[in-house]
């Protein structure tokens, strides 16, 4: 069985563009999660999708958005980068996005703002 | 809110040295602990997790008690291995107010080397 598979797995923009990154869950698997990755910050909470539907959401501003499609597969994007968006986004799947599941984890998209 | 507190690292061993990571948590209901691993260049991995207190989780001779009385769920390994070197992540989900779907709660990570 594939794993949660990521894409880019490197991005470079420039501050003011926008970016979007790709995620495709374990077959089979409906909730999606994305986290965003620094080493200031650790690893924090950005959303969760199930079914095409946002379930929870972190602490990000408007700027961060998600989408899932219909196959589970899911997309966030960022409008108007910020130097301090520089991150790994990692991009985790669940079967049902339950308290006590496993996360699987893809290996993430590395995005630098410059 | 909900928070989890792991020591602080860079830690070194040699192989075959015994590993204790400390995590303590704060939680608002009765949360679901857990400890990921991450490789360099690689997302994160389970490693183990425990739902309710005094379980015990155990993986690859890696183990971690779920302690209610002193919130706290410290990983340790008896014997570590070179392979053992990566960052490791204590993580709690907690179900109370159903605001966890898919969120985990990370500690800062502790990054192991383990020298031969």
């Amino acid at each position: 069985k594939a794993g949660v598979t990521q894409t880019p797995r490197y991005l470079i923009k420039t501050r003011g563009q926008q970016v979007t990154l790709s995620c495709s869950p374990i077959s089979g698997h409906r909730s999606v999660s994305w986290y965003q990755q620094t080493p200031g910050q650790g690893l924090q909470f950005l959303f969760e999708y199930f079914s095409e539907t946002q379930r929870n959401k972190g602490n990000f501003p408007g700027r961060f958005s998600g989408r899932q499609f219909s196959n589970s597969r899911s997309e966030m994007n960022v409008s108007t980068l910020e130097l301090g968006d520089s991150a790994l986004y990692l991009c985790a799947s669940s079967s049902w996005g339950s308290f006590n599941e496993k996360l699987f984890f893809g290996s993430g998209t590395q995005l630098s703002v410059l | 809110g909900n928070s989890v507190t792991q020591m602080e690292g860079p830690v070194t061993l040699s192989e075959e040295a015994f590993l204790t990571i400390n995590c303590t948590y704060t939680a608002t209901g009765y949360p679901s602990l857990f400890w990921y691993v991450q490789y360099p260049g690689e997302g994160l991995q389970l490693l183990l997790k425990a739902t309710k207190a005094d379980d015990k989780g155990s993986n690859k001779g890696f183990e971690a008690t779920y302690r209610k009385e002193t919130t706290s769920f410290h990983l340790e390994k008896g014997s570590v291995q070179v392979s053992d070197s990566a960052v490791y992540f204590c993580a709690l989900s907690d179900a109370a107010g159903g605001t966890s779907y898919g969120k985990l709660t990370f500690g800062q990570g502790t990054i192991l080397t383990v020298h031969p």
